[in-house]
């Protein structure tokens, strides 16, 4: 069975830090994995994904997220938070079999402190 | 990135009423839309896969009779709640699949059933 896990309900950072949301994954085959953030009363918005290639993919505002295979990981990371970074964070896998079938992530809540 | 949009963003309604929320892709088709159901502080539960010109696939423990998925067109997904009751209230949100697999969100509806 596919899933993805987010183990931290919450990650607090200075602005200016280099911040980390962590994802580990559990896939049959290939895995594509996603990475989406939800502001307030929103939908979810597009960072970047995975299918193949390199394992460092970059996404948009300047998140990228590294994908191990060997710690089934993928984890997103950007440089130097913004406080508008602040924002409910979210793993995806598609399903391996039925491509219409996405597995979210319990989601990570992202605070960036001025 | 690709645009999906919702209409209405809020509905409040009475018990015993029937909404639509309309999923609309603005600038790419998609044979393949789906609907999330997110309940406070939790993460997406996919509702259905709705597919163009053909019935629904719902998700085990979904009612089909209560909610009404119809995709008339490559751009536009309806889910109709009918018979709204206060535990129906929840944040509803739509997706659209594009050629590449990435799943685009919608920016969600609130419905509040009185």
């Amino acid at each position: 069975a596919q899933s993805v896990a987010q183990p931290e309900d919450q990650v607090n950072v200075a602005e200016g830090n280099p911040l980390t949301v962590k994802c580990t994954y559990s896939v049959s085959g290939n895995p594509y994995l996603f990475w989406y953030v939800q502001y307030p009363n929103r939908g979810l918005q597009f960072l970047l994904k995975y299918i193949t290639g390199d394992n460092l993919v970059k996404g948009s505002y300047g998140f990228e997220a590294e994908f191990n295979k060997s710690q089934t990981s993928f984890h997103l990371k950007k440089p130097s938070a913004l406080v508008s970074d602040s924002a409910l964070y979210f793993c995806a896998v598609r399903d391996s079999y039925n491509f219409n079938k996405f597995y979210f992530g319990s989601g990570t809540k992202l605070n960036v402190k001025p | 990135g690709a645009v999906v949009s919702q209409h209405p963003s809020w509905v409040i309604c009475k018990s015993g009423t029937s909404v639509k929320i309309e999923c609309r892709s603005l600038d790419f088709q998609a044979t393949t839309m789906f609907w999330y159901r997110q309940f406070p502080k939790q993460s997406l539960m996919l509702m259905a896969t709705s597919n163009e010109g053909s019935k629904a696939t719902y998700e085990q423990g979904v009612e089909k009779d209560k909610f009404l998925i119809n995709h008339a067109s490559l751009t536009l997904s309806t889910l109709t709640v009918t018979s709204a009751h206060p535990e129906d209230s929840s944040f509803y949100i739509c997706s659209a699949r594009d050629s590449t697999d990435t799943q685009y969100f919608g920016p969600g509806t609130r419905l509040t059933v009185l």
